[in-house]
């Protein structure tokens, strides 16, 4: 149990478009979920936790108007990077916590979404 | 506020040779602490996690981690590597309020040797 589904795998756009990211837990709700950028050989950035029914908390630095979290149900939250550019080229992964369980339990990650902008 | 620290950014050691990744944690209450794998272009796997129960933890694949206290450790062990092993990997401490946000080490690459 506790799969993450992340899609799309890879996506490719032009410089201005938007694209939408989807996370989805599909055997288990998730109140919270998290949202990460990774760099090519680096660790995982937290972009912005997104809590069901609410607002999305975003770290700092992370330009809440760029990066559209939508978190509409206890088992979707979607990503949106508004007018891309090349620089917001990525790898992003989301995880999920179950809903109920201790907030030191493990996180289940998605595969992740390799975003290139050209 | 809590840290962590992995030492190596690589490591490679032999198919069949004990592997050790290290990894020192900062925190100012007691820790829950996770290890987890990455393979090129996916998510992360969880390996094993600490969460004040036993100090020596087992988790998939044949790895364990101790935690010991006295040192602020929580060393990734595993008796014989294989080449599936080759990957990168992270330690991870989770905060102790709120979300619960995880704070991640800068990961370890585990190159394994034929």
């Amino acid at each position: 149990g506790a799969v993450v589904s992340q899609h799309p795998s890879r996506v490719i756009c032009k410089s201005g478009t938007s694209v939408k990211i989807e996370c989805r837990s599909l055997d288990f709700q998730a109140t919270t979920m998290f949202w990460y950028r990774q760099f090519p050989k680096q660790s995982l950035m937290l972009m912005a936790t997104s809590n069901e029914g609410s607002k999305a908390t975003y770290e700092q630095g992370v330009e809440k108007d760029k990066f559209l979290i939508n978190h509409a149900s206890l088992t979707l939250s979607t990503l949106t990077v508004t007018s891309a550019h090349p620089e917001d080229s990525s790898f992003y992964i989301c995880s999920a916590r179950k809903q109920g369980v201790l907030g030191n339990s493990p996180l289940h990650f998605g595969n992740g979404t390799r975003l290139t902008v050209t | 506020a809590q840290s962590v620290t992995q030492l190596d950014s690589h490591v490679s050691v032999s198919e069949g040779t004990p592997v050790l990744l290290r990894c020192n944690y900062s925190s100012s209450y007691s820790p829950s602490l996770f290890w987890y794998v990455q393979h090129p272009n996916k998510g992360l796997q969880l390996l094993l996690k600490y969460t004040s129960a036993a100090t020596l933890v087992k988790g998939i694949n044949g790895f364990e981690a101790e935690f010991k206290k006295s040192e602020t450790s929580f060393h990734l062990t595993k008796p014989s590597a294989h080449m599936s092993d080759a990957a990168e990997y992270f330690c991870v401490v989770s905060s102790t309020s709120g979300t619960y946000k995880y704070i991640f080490g800068t990961g370890t690459r585990l190159k394994v040797l034929a």
